[in-house]
């Protein structure tokens, strides 16, 4: 499986401020993803970050709010914008382990507080 | 009806017992499933594949039931280390996506 490096592993933000979160693989990988997982919940999947072309965002996420950069096949950036006591979750990176993009894997972690 | 559901838990264990949970799904199209093992403060990892046959992995035992729509995780000889929560994750054909079930906890006691 691919090695994933996010970060910051975790930081306490102030509301209406916006925070990068970096993820870096140390291969080439096709598929990029972003999760969000709030206190208590399962995993929601954010985008999927697609390199040299627009981010695709699932329902109820948008671009202003979660903007994100896919610059080549191993990194990617998530913005969290304007940021507000609801945005306190982790974010997730992961990265498919097959070709079919059937089996992820997941970075460590960004855990954010909003204050 | 939830895409993926799970019984929460906790699953109170004690060591060396068998415990077995379920998830069911709801599209019958779905092809992958998948069971994740997240640890308190920790990513998800991948615990093993689930095959339409049945697979095994050590102790850890996976079954798909495709008429019902269930797939089930088996552990044995529960160890200490075992306590975390299972996450079932199943693939949704359409989109090539995969969702999340909330997720079971297991709480593995001496």
């Amino acid at each position: 499986s691919a090695v994933i490096s996010q970060k910051p592993s975790r930081d306490i933000c102030q509301r209406g401020t916006s925070l990068t979160i970096q993820c870096q693989v140390d291969s080439q990988v096709t598929m990029m993803f972003w999760y969000r997982q709030q206190p208590g919940q399962s995993l929601t999947l954010i985008a999927t970050a697609n390199q040299g072309s627009e981010a695709t965002y699932e329902s109820g996420f948008v671009i202003d709010k979660f903007p994100i950069s896919r610059p080549n096949l191993t990194f990617s950036t998530l913005t969290v914008s304007n940021m507000s006591p609801e945005d306190s979750s982790i974010y997730l990176c992961s990265v498919d382990g097959t070709r079919t993009g059937n089996t992820i894997y997941f970075g460590e972690g960004s855990w954010l507080t909003v204050v | 009806r939830k895409e993926v559901e799970q019984d929460p838990g906790p699953f109170n264990v004690p060591e060396g017992a068998t415990v077995a949970f379920n998830c069911t799904y709801s599209n019958s199209a779905s092809q992958s499933f998948f069971w994740y093992r997240q640890d308190c403060r920790k990513e998800p990892k991948l615990l093993m594949s689930v095959y339409s046959s049945g697979n095994e992995d050590g102790r850890f035992t996976a079954q798909l039931n495709r008429a019902s729509q269930y797939i089930s995780l088996l552990i044995r000889d529960s160890k200490l280390s075992d306590s975390a929560t299972y996450l079932c994750v199943v693939n949704n054909p359409a989109g090539n996506k995969l969702t999340f079930g909330g997720g079971t906890r297991v709480l593995v006691k001496p």
